[in-house]
């Protein structure tokens, strides 16, 4: 049963365009999100994060966006750079400190020069 | 240097061989994670520690056994490797709602595990 769904396997957008990684879930009890990054080779590094009280977060290129009723957040990349071409995971939290972190099965976005 | 490290960063073994693969960190973090990548399957949560003297299975903790040696080693064992534990496994850790920003995770390199 998959908690955290990202539909899209791959995202492909040319440079300086804006790429949007969705990621749906389904326990309303989750509380906290966040995308992650990974490189191939190497582990996966956090990006942003999104906390239940809000529904947008932005930090210079990257923007996440929750809607709660939908149960769907996305990842918007603005402008698209060929180094953001990577597996973009999205995770959730549930509610109260467990520390586990349910993770979708990632998105790889591929950005054409 | 790497804040969270991983050894072996990859490994090939055989059918019914024990494998323990090492996590160590220098973050200062109680909480540790392991965690398995398959394609198709994101990050799935194999054991995780939330100091030296707590265990706690995962998702996906059959076939697996992990140590928590001290704050800043975790150790996963598997106890006799089968095809189907050939993956890219993960160690993570985090603090304790550090800065604000939620319990973010570290994570490792990765070890890339194949069993023949």
């Amino acid at each position: 049963d998959q908690q955290v769904k990202q539909n899209s396997p791959s995202l492909s957008v040319q440079e300086g365009r804006i790429s949007i990684l969705n990621c749906d879930y389904t326990n309303s009890m989750f509380d906290y999100f966040l995308w992650y990054k990974k490189y191939p080779a190497e582990g996966p590094t956090f990006l942003i994060s999104i906390s239940s009280i809000k529904d947008k977060n932005e930090d210079g290129r990257f923007t996440v966006f929750l809607n709660k009723s939908a149960k769907h957040l996305s990842l918007h990349i603005v402008p698209s750079q060929p180094g953001d071409s990577a597996v973009y995971f999205c995770a959730a939290f549930g509610s109260g400190n467990t520390g586990k972190l349910i993770f979708g099965q990632g998105t790889t976005l591929q950005v054409k020069p | 240097d790497a804040d969270v490290t991983q050894t072996p960063r990859n490994r090939i073994t055989k059918t019914g061989k024990r494998i323990m693969l090492e996590c160590s960190q220098t973050k200062g973090h109680d909480r540790m994670y392991w965690y398995r990548q398959d394609p198709g399957l994101g990050l799935r949560l194999i054991y995780y520690s939330f100091d030296v003297k707590d265990i706690n299975k995962g998702e996906i903790s059959d076939g697996y056994s992990v140590s928590r040696q001290a704050q800043a080693k975790f150790s996963l064992s598997l106890e006799s490797a089968i095809p189907n534990q050939t993956a890219l496994y993960f160690c993570a850790t985090s603090d304790l709602g550090a800065s604000g920003k939620g319990n973010e995770q570290f994570f490792g390199p990765g070890t890339r595990l194949t069993v023949l």
